[in-house]
């Protein structure tokens, strides 16, 4: 049980378009959505909080108008890397949740983005 | 702030020896502490959570051991195999906080 996915696994764009990618829970209820980024050799740096149905919580020096986040359901939370650039390049993972931010949070398998 | 901290950084070891990850804490008035298997390019495979009221947890040939007082966690692998090549993260939880995450250790197990 608890198993969260990410798609795509791997999206390489142009500099200047949008990249939507998708986190879902697939056999809970996922109350809190988090999303991470990672970059080469560096451990997970969290970008934003978001509990279905509200805004998210962003950590600060994360621009909320450049990485959008919906979490409109239960089980999907997406997040939206507007205007792409080539320093947006990195590992993106996302975690759910199936209670507040103390409780356990469960990976998803992470989406490669590469921005040319 | 709480922050976290993992020594080595990178630690490479001949196939069959025990080894120990070190994983350091701040603020011990922590809700729990994970361990993480990270493998290159992929997202994290939990695999131990220790609760602060715990001293350790054991899965297989894994120990994890937390001594919340002193802010600090161990990560035992006995008879280590090529396979357990990855890298670790420690990550803590302090219950009102979102994880707080180590720079973790890069293993390396020569065959």
């Amino acid at each position: 049980g608890a198993v969260v996915s990410q798609h795509p696994s791997r999206v390489i764009c142009k500099s200047g378009t949008s990249v939507k990618i998708e986190c879902r829970s697939l056999d809970f209820q996922a109350t809190t959505m988090f999303w991470y980024r990672q970059f080469p050799k560096q451990s997970l740096m969290l970008m934003a909080t978001s509990n279905e149905g509200s805004k998210a919580t962003y950590e600060q020096g994360v621009e909320k108008d450049k990485f959008l986040i919906n979490h409109a359901s239960l089980t999907l939370s997406t997040l939206t890397v507007t205007s792409a650039h080539p320093e947006d390049s990195s590992f993106y993972i996302c975690s759910a949740s199936s209670g507040g931010i103390g409780e356990t949070q469960y990976f998803g398998p992470g989406t490669r983005l590469l921005v040319l | 702030k709480q922050e976290v901290t993992q020594i080595p950084a990178a630690l490479s070891v001949p196939e069959g020896e025990n080894l120990v990850l070190n994983c350091s804490f701040t603020d011990s008035a922590i809700y729990n502490l994970q361990w993480f298997r990270q493998d290159p390019g992929k997202g994290l495979t939990s695999l131990l959570l220790i609760q602060s009221s715990q001293r350790e947890q054991t899965s297989g040939r894994l120990n994890a051991s937390l001594d919340k007082s002193s802010g600090r966690s161990t990560l035992y692998i006995a008879a280590s195999q090529p396979g357990d090549s990855a890298t670790y993260l420690c990550a803590v939880n302090s219950g009102n906080t979102p994880l707080v995450f180590g720079k973790g250790t890069r293993l390396s197990v020569i065959a």
